[in-house]
């Protein structure tokens, strides 16, 4: 069975930082991965997703993902991180077109001014 | 577009009474899906349905029934409420038969409080 393991539950970053989200998943084909946000109250948003080609993947909000495959990991970037990137992030992994998600514990993110 | 829309916002309910959490969506997905979220435990899945007149149980099924008589629909019911079903309740879509894209939009929740 897939799962994700998101190790970091609360990460705490000064404006203007760089930020690493760490992902590590276990599916045994490949895999495709997504990077959701939440934003206190809301539902979730699409950041970016991988599904096959260029492991460096960029999405919205100036966010990047690299797919390795030899760490079974998907790392969330973003070189500056702004106070509104407060949130709580969540990887995410489907075994193909079945598209059924199944979501890492999340990771909260805090921004300090 | 209002995509994926949610009903109620948020319900208290006393236990042992049932409740339809109600989800329409207007992007003619052929895939929905309801998700609860819980402190912790990130989304688990509780059912889904590829196509209208489908339906198949997810991580959490127990305790929840769904139905999906049309594409735009699909409603979460809780026969008889405990208080382990206090929880936010995610309704998400998706085009699941295009190749190489099974992006998932989401609803913003239903908080329910069972007492």
């Amino acid at each position: 069975a897939q799962s994700v393991t998101q190790p970091d539950i609360h990460i705490t970053v000064s404006e203007g930082a760089s930020l690493e989200l760490r992902c590590n998943y276990s599916y045994g084909a490949t895999p495709y991965l997504f990077w959701y946000v939440q934003s206190p109250g809301q539902g979730l948003q699409l950041l970016l997703k991988y599904f096959s080609g260029d492991t460096l993947v960029q999405g919205i909000k100036g966010f990047e993902a690299e797919f390795k495959r030899s760490q079974s990991s998907f790392n969330l970037r973003k070189p500056s991180v702004h106070w509104s990137d407060a949130a709580e992030y969540f990887c995410a992994v489907a075994s193909g077109t079945a598209s059924k998600l199944t979501f890492g514990t999340g990771t909260r993110l805090q921004v300090t001014l | 577009t209002a995509g994926i829309t949610q009903a109620p916002t948020s319900q208290i309910l006393a236990a042992g009474r049932s409740m339809t959490l109600r989800c329409t969506q207007d992007m003619r997905h052929n895939a929905m899906y309801w998700y609860r979220q819980d402190l912790g435990l990130g989304l688990r899945l509780i059912h889904y349905s590829n196509t209208a007149g489908t339906t198949g149980k997810g991580e959490v099924p127990d305790g929840y029934s769904v139905s999906r008589a049309n594409t735009d629909d699909f409603p979460l019911t809780l026969a008889s409420a405990v208080p382990s079903q206090t929880s936010v309740y995610f309704c998400a879509s998706s085009d699941s038969f295009r190749v190489g894209s099974n992006e998932q939009f989401f609803g913003p929740g239903t908080r329910l409080t069972v007492l």
